[in-house]
């Protein structure tokens, strides 16, 4: 496609169930980026691939949260053991990797932990 | 840990005043970034400043880059109720690959 898709767009679960949003990137972008944000709030950065590089996961809140991306494309984020705490909108975003390089982001993905 | 601090958090002004955000930080950035977000959308970019003490312009609304490159300001001429929205101002570091960390926000909301 031509933007960034993510999905589920809702999500509405349990506390204490797992949840896996996922996120297709635009193509040939070397670097993906998951953020959170509470309503009305800015983005709290999450995770950030770029290429074949270790991802800097230095804003995963707990070891609750993971995520992958396979084969330089689609990523999937993944939170275990669901808490109330946890609902939020998880934006993904891509770019081309440059210091200028400007984000694109998905619709995001609203999670609602009951 | 690079934080970028954004003043004020809320803004509500009536149509056709002026306004300023500014976006704050101890770190330098190779670059910086205002973005636009309406609700149930992402972030749209407006601008990129990369060199110190630069100024941009678009329309209505002048960026600027601190001599330093740690700090940006947005100005507002003239506010029109379609400028409602979140005001994001964002900074790129280089980590072993450019990485872009955002600031809390400024909401802004226009009256008519």
């Amino acid at each position: 496609g031509a933007g960034v898709s993510q999905s589920p767009s809702n999500k509405v679960t349990e506390k204490g169930k797992d949840v896996e949003l996922r996120c297709d990137p635009i193509s040939g972008h070397t670097a993906l980026y998951w953020y959170r944000q509470s309503l009305g709030q800015g983005l709290e950065f999450l995770i950030y691939f770029q290429g074949n590089s270790a991802p800097d996961k230095s804003g995963l809140p707990s070891d609750r949260f993971s995520a992958e991306r396979t084969g330089g494309s689609v990523s999937t984020l993944t939170i275990q053991r669901t808490q109330q705490e946890d609902s939020a909108v998880y934006l993904c975003a891509s770019n081309d990797g440059t210091d200028t390089g400007e984000l694109f982001f998905g619709e995001g993905s609203r999670l609602t932990v009951l | 840990t690079q934080l970028l601090e954004q003043s004020p958090q809320f803004l509500s002004i009536q149509e056709g005043e002026n306004l300023t955000v500014y976006c704050n930080s101890s770190s330098v950035f190779s670059s910086l970034q205002w973005y636009r977000q309406e609700p149930g959308e992402g972030p749209v970019l407006l601008v990129t400043v990369v060199t110190g003490g630069e100024v941009k312009k678009l329309k209505r609304l002048t960026f600027q880059f601190g001599d330093a490159r740690k700090d940006s300001s947005l100005h507002i001429t003239a506010a029109q109720p379609g400028d409602t929205g979140l005001y994001l101002c964002a900074g790129q570091t280089y980590t072993g690959g450019f990485k872009t960390i955002f600031g809390a926000g400024t909401r802004l909301f226009v009256k008519a």
